[in-house]
């Protein structure tokens, strides 16, 4: 079963907007987890949020994270044509002794040039 | 600096062959994950290997089979392939605190 959801399943945008992304999970959580992953190619990590921060940034990213809804944002500012690829949310239930992650379905995103 | 590398990147099976995908990982983990990835279904986790020598059964393991030869290599086996496995398989590593590194994946489909 998937722990976490994306919203919206697709997302298009022009170059320079913010693309904002949001994912809901059901249980409680160590930490939440965002990865892009281009056309074809493997799951790269972005950034790690730990359950008892609220939010964190890097480079243009920034990630929040609201534990009593059980939801978090990725934002991406002044989008790229670069930034085109699917976003997943991943969790790490809390209590997990493996650092086993569950996925969301994901987000695709274009950026328009 | 290879990080996870797995092969074949390719491959068709024929219904009931078997086949073998290799991973490994040159950055000193302890775990390691097989996940498949379906259309939208996201990632699902396959098996695990929370240390060398120790291997266990994540969401969807009916029909695979791992092995965790040493720190660094976790394979993972279909004995007899059914189209249900065609998909796309990704290895990953832990960084303790930080995230999975990910390979970059093995496409497989069964006729």
């Amino acid at each position: 079963s998937q722990q976490g959801e994306e919203d919206p399943q697709a997302l298009s945008i022009q170059e320079g907007e913010n693309a904002t992304m949001n994912c809901s999970y059901k249980t409680s959580i160590n930490n939440l987890q965002w990865y892009r992953q281009n056309s074809g190619r493997g799951l790269v990590h972005l950034i790690l949020i730990r359950s008892n921060e609220r939010e964190k940034h890097s480079g243009r990213l920034r990630v929040t994270l609201d534990t009593s809804k059980k939801s978090s944002s990725l934002l991406i500012t002044a989008s790229r044509a670069a930034d085109t690829a699917s976003y997943f949310c991943a969790t790490a239930p809390y209590g997990g002794a493996t650092n086993k992650l569950i996925f969301g379905t994901g987000t695709l995103l274009a950026v328009q040039p | 600096n290879a990080g996870v590398t797995q092969t074949p990147k390719f491959q068709v099976l024929k219904t009931g062959q078997s086949m073998t995908l290799q991973c490994a990982q040159d950055m000193n983990h302890n775990s390691m994950y097989w996940y498949r990835q379906d259309p939208g279904m996201g990632l699902r986790l396959i098996y695990y290997s929370a240390s060398e020598g120790t291997t266990d059964k994540g969401e969807v393991p009916n029909g695979y089979n791992v092995s965790r030869l040493n720190k660094r290599e976790f394979s993972l086996r279909l004995e007899s392939a059914a189209p249900s496995q065609t998909s796309v398989y990704f290895c990953a590593s832990l960084i303790r605190n930080y995230g999975y590194t990910f390979g970059s994946g093995t496409r497989l489909t069964v006729v």
